[in-house]
């Protein structure tokens, strides 16, 4: 069975503080996406990497960065946590070509005070 | 740019109705044709896709066709069930790209019984 983990399912954080949410694949997949998802906005990507250590901007890239160190793992990182980025963290994965579906993880609800 | 306009939910049905979900894109080139589903406190899973025109995407009695012509990738199914409660997302991405989905907003289903 397919499976991308992520390693929190909830997190309660607090404003300026650095949050890691990190996000694991065994499908030997290349590309790997991070997604976030609010209430009447659907989903939006933040980042995605093609390979390791190369990423892209997504379409709301501000307030976070990524890494990728290793081909299966896609890091998310808050470097200074606020109240707005309170939400749900999806992490996605596939192959190349746009022919192939994303697999997503099961999601991290992130609340910062 | 490219986009992917779905109903506006919720949308509520009695087990056993008919269930139409409209989704029609912009896109310059071919893209391949997603529709996604989120159960109540899980991430997405693919629930069905179609790559070229007039494909029929199938699966757990849903349904959907990629209209060129109409530029539309509608959901139906004959006969809901009360475990199909969910959102419901249509999505594009490009072949032949590294690119990412692109998503509707979303469309929330509930199924009275």
């Amino acid at each position: 069975d397919v499976k991308v983990t992520q390693s929190s399912r909830y997190l309660v954080k607090r404003t300026g503080e650095k949050v890691f949410l990190e996000c694991v694949q065994d499908m030997d997949h290349e590309n790997m996406f991070w997604y976030r998802q609010d209430p009447g906005l659907g989903l939006r990507l933040i980042y995605f990497s093609y390979d390791v250590k190369m990423k892209e901007k997504g379409d709301i890239p501000e307030g976070y960065s990524v890494s990728r160190e290793k081909k299966e793992r896609f890091s998310l990182i808050l470097e200074s946590a606020s109240t707005n980025q309170t939400s749900m963290y999806l992490c996605a994965s596939s192959f190349p070509d746009g022919l192939y579906e994303q697999y997503f993880g099961p999601g991290t609800r992130l609340t910062v005070t | 740019g490219d986009s992917v306009t779905q109903m506006e939910g919720p949308v509520t049905l009695s087990e056993e109705a008919c269930l139409t979900i409209n989704c029609t894109y912009t896109a310059t080139g071919y893209p391949s044709l997603f529709w996604y589903v989120q159960y109540p406190g899980e991430g997405l899973q693919l629930l069905l896709k179609a790559t070229k025109a007039d494909d029929k995407g199938s699966n757990k009695g849903f349904e959907a066709t990629y209209r060129k012509e109409t530029t539309s990738f509608h959901l139906e199914k004959g006969s809901v069930q009360v475990s199909d409660s969910a959102v419901y997302f249509c999505a594009l991405r490009y072949r032949g790209s590294q690119g990412n989905l692109i998503f509707g907003k979303g469309t929330k289903l509930s199924v009275k019984p």
